[in-house]
């Protein structure tokens, strides 16, 4: 059984850092991109950012390019998302999601979330 | 930037009826667009993907439709339990947009 356990999140002020992480079990983790996706408070989702099955490659969104880095462990079967420069506006819960494939943006497995409150 | 847009907003229908949502992308996007159903305090999960194509398990009334820079989604006899909001998802070079979603209630 596929699952994607998220930590790390919580209340942090503005400018500080935060380091998720999510914990996968139940596939062959390094066969498989990873994204991060996010969902603020009553609104829709936004992707955050992927980094493919091998690690080799990442991309991001325009919105936290320069700010958040996505990494992976292999052998920890786990990804990272390492958040800077914190803003109010990245207040969310924040998704990990598993690709269908070492390339694959088509999200089949979620994890439950975990909350990111940016705030004074 | 591509961007995706939805309609309606939200909807309000009866058990039993057919609904249809739309989703359009700014440029043509061929057929990567996936749909996402999201039930109140959960994770989404996908429906559709490749837009026409049938997620594992996921039942037949739900369908997608749709090439280029339109799209629409359809349930063909709305269940109680697909009170959700609904996404649709453009994924390509390693690039995602989600629409803003359709939510869904029921009568």
């Amino acid at each position: 059984e596929v699952q994607l356990l998220e930590s790390g999140g919580g209340l942090v002020q503005p400018g500080g850092s935060l380091r998720l992480s999510c914990a996968a079990s139940g596939f062959t983790f390094g066969s498989y991109a990873m994204s991060w996706v996010r969902q603020g408070p009553g609104k829709g989702l936004e992707w955050v950012s992927v980094i493919i099955g091998s690690g080799g490659t990442t991309n991001y969104a325009d919105s936290v390019k320069g700010r958040f880095t996505i990494s992976r462990d292999n052998s920890k079967t786990t990804v990272y998302l390492q958040m800077n420069s914190l803003r109010a506006e990245d207040t969310a819960l924040y998704y990990c999601a598993k690709g269908d494939g070492s390339h694959s943006l088509l999200f089949d497995y979620w994890g439950q979330g975990t909350l990111v409150t940016v705030s004074s | 930037d591509i961007q995706m847009t939805q309609s309606p907003s939200s909807l309000s229908a009866s058990v039993g009826d057919r609904i249809t949502m739309t989703c359009q992308a700014t440029q043509d996007i061929s057929t990567y667009l996936n749909w996402y159903q999201q039930k109140p305090g959960k994770a989404p999960k996908v429906l559709i993907y490749d837009a026409s194509n049938l997620a594992t398990g996921v039942p037949s009334r739900f369908s997608g439709s749709g090439s280029g820079t339109d799209f629409t989604f359809t349930i063909s006899s709305l269940q109680p339990e697909d009170i959700a909001t609904y996404f649709c998802q453009h994924y390509d070079n390693l690039l995602v947009t989600f629409g803003p979603g359709t939510k869904v209630d029921v009568k």
